[in-house]
C-alpha cells in the first residue's frame, strides 16, 4: 500500500526548478505532500482530493490525477530553505496514511 | 501546549528490555498515526487511532509491539524485549478529521530510540 516516490534523490543550484512525483497501486482518496528537515518532524505542505486539482503554495505547486493514481509536486525557482525530504501520503481507504520512502532534495547556492 | 507532545524525546535501553513512548495529541484531534523512521529512511506506518479504537494493527512489526490509546487522548506504544533493530526515531501525528484524507497530519519531534 505504499506509494512509490521518484526521484529517490535531487541536486539543484538555487532557482532551477524540481518535479517529485508519487504513484499508487491502488485508488486514491486523496495525496498529503510534507517536507522534512534534518533532525526535525515533517511538516504538512498540502492536500490534494480526487478531481485533479492542483494547488500552489509560494512557488511550490502540485497535482493529482486519480485516474493514473499519481500526483507530482513541482519546486519553481526553488530556494535554499527548499533543501529536505519530501514525502508523499496516500490515503487509501480514508482512514490511514501511507508514505513513500522520501525524496532528498538539496538546493545549492 | 498547541502541537503534538511525545516523551522522551531520547531513549537509550539495553536489549531484551521494555520500552514505552508516550504521544499527547493536539486537543480535539480524533486521529493518532504511530511511524517509524530509521536513519535516512522514509516513515513506516505502524498503526492507526481512531478514537481509542485501532481499525488498521498491520503495520505493527511483531508481537513485541502494541499500542493504545485512552480517553480517545493519550497514546503509548509498548516495545516489549527491545532488539537492537527496534532502534530508530518514533514519530506519532495527529489530525483533526475522522477521516484523514482531507485533513492534515500534525508531527511531533518524536522520541529517538537507541537499543544497545
Amino acid at each position: 500500500q505504499q506509494p512509490v516516490q521518484s526521484p529517490q534523490a535531487v541536486i539543484l543550484r538555487e532557482g532551477e526548478d524540481a518535479v517529485i512525483n508519487c504513484s499508487s497501486s491502488k485508488a486514491l482518496y486523496s495525496v498529503h505532500w510534507y517536507r522534512q528537515k534534518h533532525g526535525e518532524a515533517p511538516i504538512f505542505l498540502m492536500i490534494l482530493l480526487k478531481g485533479g486539482e492542483q494547488k500552489g503554495h509560494d512557488k511550490i505547486s502540485a497535482s493529482f490525477n486519480e485516474k493514473k493514481q499519481q500526483s507530482s509536486l513541482y519546486l519553481t525557482a526553488s530556494q535554499l530553505s527548499y533543501s529536505g525530504t519530501y514525502f508523499c501520503g496516500t490515503v487509501i481507504n480514508n482512514n490511514d496514511m501511507r508514505f513513500g520512502a522520501g525524496t532528498r532534495l538539496t538546493v545549492k547556492p | 501546549g498547541a502541537g503534538v507532545s511525545q516523551s522522551p524525546s531520547n531513549k537509550v535501553t539495553e536489549k531484551g528490555k521494555d520500552v514505552e513512548l508516550r504521544c499527547d495529541p493536539i486537543s480535539g484531534h480524533t486521529a493518532l498515526y504511530w511511524y517509524r523512521q530509521s536513519l535516512g529512511q522514509g516513515l513506516e506506518f505502524l498503526i492507526y487511532f481512531q478514537g481509542n479504537s485501532a481499525p488498521d494493527k498491520s503495520g505493527l512489526p511483531s508481537d513485541r509491539f502494541s499500542a493504545e490509546r485512552t480517553g480517545g487522548s493519550v497514546s503509548t506504544l509498548t516495545i516489549q524485549r527491545t532488539q537492537q533493530e527496534d532502534s530508530a526515531v518514533y514519530l506519532c501525528a495527529s489530525s483533526f478529521s475522522s477521516g484523514s484524507y482531507n485533513s492534515p497530519l500534525h508531527f511531533g519531534n518524536g522520541t529517538r530510540l537507541t537499543v544497545t
